[in-house]
């Protein structure tokens, strides 16, 4: 199975400045069409996991533009520009290149 | 707007079987660009895949090997739904379950509203 490690485990950030999070994959998850099979998730308690990023870089639809995702091959970040206090949860990356789907262990982020 | 509607008992006992069914409005089961998955989450795994079923001119299922040997997942067709079934349970497989509609570009982009399951006698 592909591993996909994240860090950091806990993130805590001021509302108004940006917070990074970053993804490594035990595979390059570079398809032969070009894309990389990259997704951001992002769970809130009580709710069911959002779709934030897909294909490494694209963004959901309804998601704020201050998500941003990047990268390719085997390190992939997502990026907030500034935090707002609605943007706390676990943010887990995935890989979905291949069954089986495989995700990091998650990043909580925290308001300070 | 695509919506995944969960039901299923929140109390299972040891060793028997899970069950629990997602029924898909909006979407078809038999979509040839959607595939239909099952995830779960609990505090000591995280978010883990578990499987999914899709229709390319005929049926398809690919599952995790953690699960491989106790899982099934099924279409219904007539109902517009999809079942997941996990025998032999065990309290390990405590955890908040999740449908979830893949569609291009592998990604989750609907999901159902959560069940949270117990294993307990």
């Amino acid at each position: 199975d592909v591993v996909m490690t994240q860090s950091p485990l806990s993130l805590p950030v001021t509302p108004g400045e940006p917070a990074s999070f970053s993804c490594r994959s035990s595979q390059s998850l570079l398809h032969s069409n070009g894309h990389n099979y990259s997704n951001w998730y992002l769970h809130k308690p009580g709710q069911a996991p959002q779709l934030l990023i897909y294909l490494a870089s694209n963004r959901a639809s309804g998601v704020p533009d201050r998500f941003s995702g990047s990268g390719s091959g085997t390190d992939f970040t997502l990026k907030i520009s500034r935090v707002e206090a609605e943007d706390v949860g676990v943010y887990y990356c995935m890989q979905a290149l291949q069954p089986p789907y495989t995700f990091g262990q998650g990043t909580k982020l925290e308001i300070k | 707007q695509v919506q995944l509607q969960q039901s299923g008992p929140g109390l299972v006992k040891p060793s028997q079987t899970l069950s629990l069914t997602c029924a898909i409005s909006g979407d078809s089961v038999s979509s040839s660009s959607a595939a239909w998955n099952w995830i779960r989450q609990s505090p000591s795994r995280g978010l883990e895949w578990l499987g999914r079923t899709y229709y390319r001119s005929k049926w398809y299922n690919d599952y995790a090997v953690s699960v491989k040997s106790r899982i099934t997942i099924n279409p219904d067709t007539s109902k517009n739904q999809f079942s997941l079934h996990l025998n032999s349970v065990t309290p390990g497989d405590t955890a908040v379950y999740y449908c979830a509609r893949e569609s291009t570009g592998s990604k989750f982009d609907f999901w159902g509203q959560g069940t949270l399951v117990t294993v307990s006698s």
